[in-house]
């Protein structure tokens, strides 16, 4: 079945670097979702991406889709330790949604 | 305030003792879902519900059951025959199910410890 393959498994930047997380599917995706989980709480719906090449920004966050609609990333600029967490990306598969196992990003200051 | 709850935060169930975690959400969702979450792991499926009195299975149905007789409330039962129940059970909402759509809502969660 399908399946969605997030790496790194987890990173650990120094205040003020960059940080991207990849996301893998292994059948074209009609949209992909990411979220955000700090530690101790519950996934936050973060963005979705819907169009073949879509980038979307939040701030020092930025999103993409690939042309295939196979692959996602999500890169943050100059992370600050209010970026701690696990990033999460979500593929739809029928009536339910593939969650990939996460990217756990930790920031040390 | 609109949102979901689950209660309680923290739970502990003696071995072979079924347990039922409470799933509640006032946002007038037709959706909801239970997922497990082991360290390491990403989120997994174990049931969905679209619509009252009407779920599905999802990935790891085995050892759990659900009922959905309110739209707002959604509980989870974790049985003694699932075999390793130890783990942090996460409830969620969308407003419909339609393909991965609509992003999903998620309560604080309920960790659960069988001892």
């Amino acid at each position: 079945g399908q399946q969605v393959m997030q790496i790194p498994q987890y990173q650990h930047v120094q205040e003020g670097e960059d940080f991207t997380t990849y996301c893998n599917s292994s059948t074209t995706l009609s949209n992909i979702q990411w979220y955000k989980q700090r530690p101790g709480g519950h996934p936050v719906f973060l963005i979705q991406l819907v169009k073949s090449g879509e980038v979307k920004k939040q701030k020092r966050l930025t999103f993409q889709f690939g042309e295939a609609k196979k692959n996602s990333s999500l890169h943050i600029t100059a992370t600050q330790t209010t970026d701690v967490g696990t990033y999460f990306c979500a593929g739809p598969r029928g009536n339910k949604l593939v969650f990939g196992a996460g990217t756990i990003l930790r920031v040390k200051s | 305030d609109g949102g979901i709850t689950q209660s309680p935060k923290y739970l502990f169930r003696k071995e072979g003792q079924n347990v039922t975690l409470s799933c509640e959400q006032n946002l007038n969702h037709d959706a909801m879902y239970w997922y497990r979450q082991d360290p390491g792991q990403g989120l997994r499926l174990i049931y969905y519900s679209q619509i009252v009195n009407d779920f599905q299975k999802g990935d790891i149905a085995e050892g759990y059951s659900v009922s959905r007789e309110k739209k707002e409330s959604f509980p989870l039962t974790v049985t003694s025959a699932q075999k390793n129940p130890t783990a942090f059970y996460l409830c969620a909402s969308s407003i419909e199910v339609g393909g991965g759509l609509d992003e999903q809502f998620f309560g604080p969660g309920t960790r659960l410890t069988v001892l």
